[in-house]
């Protein structure tokens, strides 16, 4: 069964290092998000992505954060400059368009120090 | 705005017996969706129930939507072990299948052998 793919499992960086969180979402798919969940808390959204470009971003999602498709199947997020407060796990996930269910990947954990 | 916030927080009951978790939820929704996540794990799709739909059945799941009181629960009946995971509900904001989810807190539940 086709599934989300992330890339790595476990991150760690430095305050003020950048780095780039990958996904590979299920092939036919035409809808891609990032999510969040720091830990304890509910999964919150950060961005959607549709056509090439952004469809819709949180307020979490500010000018440090970027997304792209690179190329027919990779879909990135980038963090330019982190934060402790970035520490968190990052989902992606993917939609058909054809309905309204969400596939997640298994999360990337980010962690800050 | 607020969607999708559960009760229990947490839950432990022991293997056979029927687990119910509750959501709650704010405005007009076309469908709402349950998911599940295994400890550091990502979010497994598990059922959608449709806006004009009062109960749905997924083998040992079972999803009722009151859009009157703007609330689901979910059942899962003779609960396993391997059932231990945290349980959330979300919905979709707007009418667009490719909107984005909007999580609750989620039901930890915690199946006893």
């Amino acid at each position: 069964e086709p599934e989300v793919t992330q890339t790595p499992s476990h991150q760690v960086t430095q305050m003020g290092q950048e780095v780039i969180l990958r996904c590979v979402p299920i092939s036919n798919h035409l809808y891609f998000y990032w999510y969040r969940q720091i830990l304890g808390q509910k999964v919150e959204f950060l961005v959607s992505f549709y056509n090439n470009e952004i469809s819709e971003k949180s307020e979490i999602f500010d000018d440090q954060f970027s997304v792209e498709r690179p190329d027919g199947s990779n879909f990135t997020l980038k963090i330019r400059s982190t934060k402790l407060e970035d520490s968190a796990m990052y989902f992606c996930a993917s939609n058909s368009g054809g309905s309204y269910e969400q596939y997640f990947g298994p999360g990337t954990r980010l962690t800050v120090t | 705005s607020q969607q999708g916030e559960e009760d229990p927080q947490a839950l432990s009951i022991q293997e056979g017996e029927n687990a119910t978790m509750n959501c709650s939820y704010k405005t007009s929704i076309n469908n709402l969706q349950w998911y599940r996540q295994n400890s550091g794990r990502g979010l497994v799709h598990l059922i959608l129930i449709r806006s004009n739909e009062r109960e749905k059945h997924s083998g040992r799941l079972r999803v009722t939507l009151d859009t009157s009181k703007k609330s689901s629960s979910l059942l899962i009946t003779a609960s396993r072990a391997a059932d231990t995971a945290s349980y959330f509900c979300a919905t979709p904001e707007g009418f667009n299948q490719g909107g984005k989810l909007i999580f609750g807190q989620g039901t930890e539940l915690s199946v006893k052998p």
